[in-house]
């Protein structure tokens, strides 16, 4: 019984292709996240939803878009994929958005653009 | 803003041996500080946390930190270690109202050799 899941695990394509990752938790969260880890395992926030209401929006590109149709998933859709988007991207979920909350974390997806 | 330092990339150490990973803040508010840890291929789970209280905090594993207010500090440490403790580790912060967005450090990779 997983988590937070994520799908796809893995995921190559070509520069230009538009792609999308789904994360789901089955723990009755009311916040999501994505975070991106780099080469050198540095992760960053890239955006956090607290019952499907966009809280946090990093700087990112505005070719990453995140969705989340209810509060049990938080997808995230990247347009016209550049070489610097290869990265592995993990889905976390919160019981709700108070700063002491433990996140949890999906295995992650790790991203080739080629 | 909040910045964390992980100033060790990397700690090698003998199983059975004490080990300490070290964790420096800056923040000009209040912060909540976190640990976690990544095992190879896997998403973060969480190690231990301290909120408020007794600066000495016990996580899960046998891993303990204790928080430093007058050297910004929070220091991970475990008495013995294992080679299943060969991870990378990550200090966190997140602040008062911030959304429960996590600041990670850089990470520090420990291994753990016979």
């Amino acid at each position: 019984d997983t988590a937070v899941s994520q799908t796809p695990k893995y995921l190559v394509t070509q520069m230009g292709n538009d792609k999308s990752i789904k994360c789901e938790q089955n723990l009755g969260h009311d916040t999501m996240y994505w975070y991106k880890q780099d080469s050198k395992k540095f992760l960053k926030i890239m955006f956090s939803y607290n019952n499907k209401e966009l809280i946090i929006n990093e700087t990112v590109p505005n070719r990453f878009s995140p969705k989340s149709p209810d509060k049990a998933h938080l997808n995230l859709h990247i347009n016209s994929l550049e070489l610097g988007d290869s990265a592995v991207y993990f889905c976390a979920s919160s019981q709700n958005a108070g700063d002491y909350n433990e996140q949890f974390f999906g295995p992650g997806t790790r991203l080739t653009v080629l | 803003a909040q910045s964390v330092t992980q100033l060790d990339s990397q700690v090698p150490v003998f199983e059975e041996a004490p080990v300490e990973l070290r964790c420096n803040y800056s923040s000009s508010v209040s912060v909540y500080l976190f640990w976690y840890v990544q095992y190879p291929n896997q998403g973060l789970q969480l190690l231990l946390k301290y909120l408020s209280g007794s600066t000495l905090v016990k996580g899960i594993n046998g891993f303990e930190a204790e928080f430093n207010k007058s050297q910004t500090s929070f220091h991970l440490r475990k008495p013995s270690v294992h080679i299943s403790d060969t991870a990378e580790y990550f200090c966190a912060v997140s602040r008062t109202g911030g959304g429960n967005k996590l600041t990670f450090g850089t990470g520090t990779q420990l291994k753990v050799e016979l």
